[in-house]
C-alpha cells in the first residue's frame, strides 16, 4: 500500500522569503503525486501533480515540486512567500483498492503562516 | 468556481434526524468521491463511485449510506449520527482511466460543514 508523510504540522515564513513544504512517499510502484492547496473554510484546490514526465513540476500562483525518487520525496517550493499563500498544504499520492478502483491517500497535511 | 458544487453548505442536525448531502459535477468526469475532514486527522475516503461501479470503505459506519443516480450527482444519506461525525464532508470528482491504472487529479467541491447537535 502506498502512503505519504507530511514532515511539518506548520511551517511559517516572512512575506518575501521562500517556502519549503516537505513530503516522502512510499510506493511499491512508480506512482502519481498532488498537492493541494486548502484555504479557510474552501475546498481543495490542485497546486500542481506528477504522473511520470519531467521530475520538476511547474504549479499555479509560483510554486512547484521536484521528484526525487532516490529519495522518495516531493517537497513543494515557492522563491518568494505572498500573504494569500497562508492556507493549509496536502501531498496526496495515487493508489488503488483491490479490484483496481483509484484513491487518493492524503498526508496529514501542512499549515503554512505568512508573516508581513 | 470548481466544477464540483455541494450542498448544503452548512448542516446542523440533531441525532435522530435524517438528512441528505448533494453533490453535483459539471465537469463530465466518470468517478465521484466523499471524503471525511476531521480537526486534527487527515482527510478519510468514505465512498467511491468509479466508472458507476460502487467502492466501498470497509471503516464507514452504516449510518452513512451514499447514492449516485448517474454520473453526476453524489449524495450521501445521513441518519442516527454520533456528534463526532461533525466534520466538512468534501465531494470530488475525477476521470478515472482504465481499471487497474492510476487515477488523475481530482477536483473538490467547497465541502458541507456538518454539525451533530
Amino acid at each position: 500500500a502506498q502512503s505519504v508523510t507530511q514532515l511539518d504540522s506548520h511551517v511559517s515564513v516572512s512575506e518575501g522569503t521562500p517556502v519549503l513544504l516537505r513530503c516522502n512517499y512510499s510506493s511499491s510502484y512508480s506512482p502519481s503525486l498532488f498537492w493541494y492547496v486548502q484555504h479557510p473554510n474552501k475546498g481543495l484546490q490542485l497546486l500542481l501533480k506528477y504522473t511520470s514526465a519531467a521530475t520538476l513540476v511547474k504549479g499555479i500562483n509560483g510554486f512547484e515540486a521536484e521528484f526525487k525518487k532516490s529519495e522518495t520525496s516531493f517537497h513543494l517550493t515557492k522563491p518568494s512567500a505572498h500573504m494569500s499563500d497562508a492556507a493549509e498544504y496536502f501531498c496526496v499520492v495515487s493508489d488503488m483498492f483491490s479490484g483496481g478502483y483509484n484513491k487518493l491517500i492524503f498526508g496529514a497535511g501542512t499549515r503554512l503562516a505568512v508573516h508581513p | 468556481e470548481t466544477g464540483v458544487t455541494q450542498t448544503p453548505r452548512h448542516l446542523v442536525m440533531g441525532m435522530t434526524n435524517k438528512k441528505s448531502l448533494k453533490c453535483e459535477q459539471h465537469l463530465g468526469h466518470n468517478a465521484m468521491y466523499w471524503y471525511k475532514q476531521s480537526a486534527k486527522k487527515p482527510l478519510e475516503l468514505m465512498f467511491v463511485y468509479s466508472l458507476e461501479e460502487r467502492v466501498e470503505n470497509n471503516s464507514v459506519p452504516s449510518r452513512f449510506s451514499p447514492e449516485c443516480p448517474n454520473s453526476s450527482h453524489l449524495f450521501l444519506h445521513l441518519h442516527t449520527l454520533q456528534p463526532e461525525d461533525s466534520a466538512l464532508y468534501l465531494c470530488a470528482s475525477s476521470q478515472d482511466l482504465n481499471r487497474g491504472s492510476l487515477g488523475t487529479e481530482a477536483f473538490f467541491g467547497q465541502g458541507t460543514r456538518l454539525t451533530v447537535v
